[in-house]
């Protein structure tokens, strides 16, 4: 299993600031996940942070906007850039430990609720 | 592309009522299969998973669901809610060929009355 410690757990900020949410993880993981939920929407997988490495980003998510860090294995940053209140949403950090050894069971923080005014 | 329906977007029950919420996938391949919930103020944790074996699979607090795989279908049961279980619930899956990645639905939000 894993924990997760997700900062902050809300915030509300200007139009055309920037946003670092951090994920401590109290264990070693290969991959960690960034998600967005949108109200009343599934949650969209934003990109994938290996440790030592570019992190991925799925369609429709860019790094200009999203800036991920993964400075070790256990902690990972996502900075949304230059908000606007379309960004407004919560974001969620995930960890599978086990993941490409067949064990794909995910671990979540308690999410970033982010308003954008 | 990939994809997860869950039918009902809000559910309101009266406590020892029957819960049955229903979650379909599109993908023509072996997926692992999962229910989360999340409680309010809480973190989205792992109600119960199918990876193969025995088509039903039983998770915590008496919640059950059942793979049928004709139906591409995973529906999550139990026979009589409490007011404890009021929380939003989540199917998701795993593709197990080529690259990993969740695929969530839009989330069920149940609500039990005492």
């Amino acid at each position: 299993s894993a924990v997760i410690s997700q900062k902050p757990s809300r915030d509300i900020c200007q139009r055309g600031t920037s946003l670092t949410i951090q994920c401590q993880v109290d264990s070693q993981v290969t991959m960690m996940f960034w998600y967005r939920q949108q109200p009343g929407q599934s949650l969209t997988l934003i990109a994938t942070a290996n440790q030592g490495s570019e992190a991925t980003y799925e369609s429709g998510f860019v790094i200009d906007k999203f800036p991920i860090s993964r400075p070790n294995l256990t902690f990972s940053t996502l900075t949304v850039s230059n908000m606007s209140p379309e960004d407004s949403s919560i974001y969620l950090c995930s960890v599978a430990p086990g993941w490409g050894q067949g064990a794909v069971e995910a671990f979540f923080g308690q999410g970033t609720r982010l308003t954008v005014v | 592309a990939q994809s997860v329906s869950q039918h009902n977007h809000h559910v309101i029950l009266s406590e020892a009522a029957s819960l049955e919420l229903g979650c379909n996938y599109s993908y023509g391949g072996t997926v692992n299969l999962f229910w989360y919930v999340q409680y309010p103020g809480q973190h989205l944790q792992l109600l119960l998973k199918y990876f193969s074996g025995d088509p039903l699979v039983k998770g915590i607090k008496g919640f059950e669901a059942e793979f049928i795989k004709s139906k591409f279908s995973f529906n999550l049961r139990k026979p009589s809610v409490q007011w404890s279980d009021t929380a939003e619930y989540f199917c998701a899956v795993v593709t197990t060929s080529g690259t990993y990645k969740y695929i969530f639905g839009t989330g069920t939000r149940l609500k039990v009355l005492a």
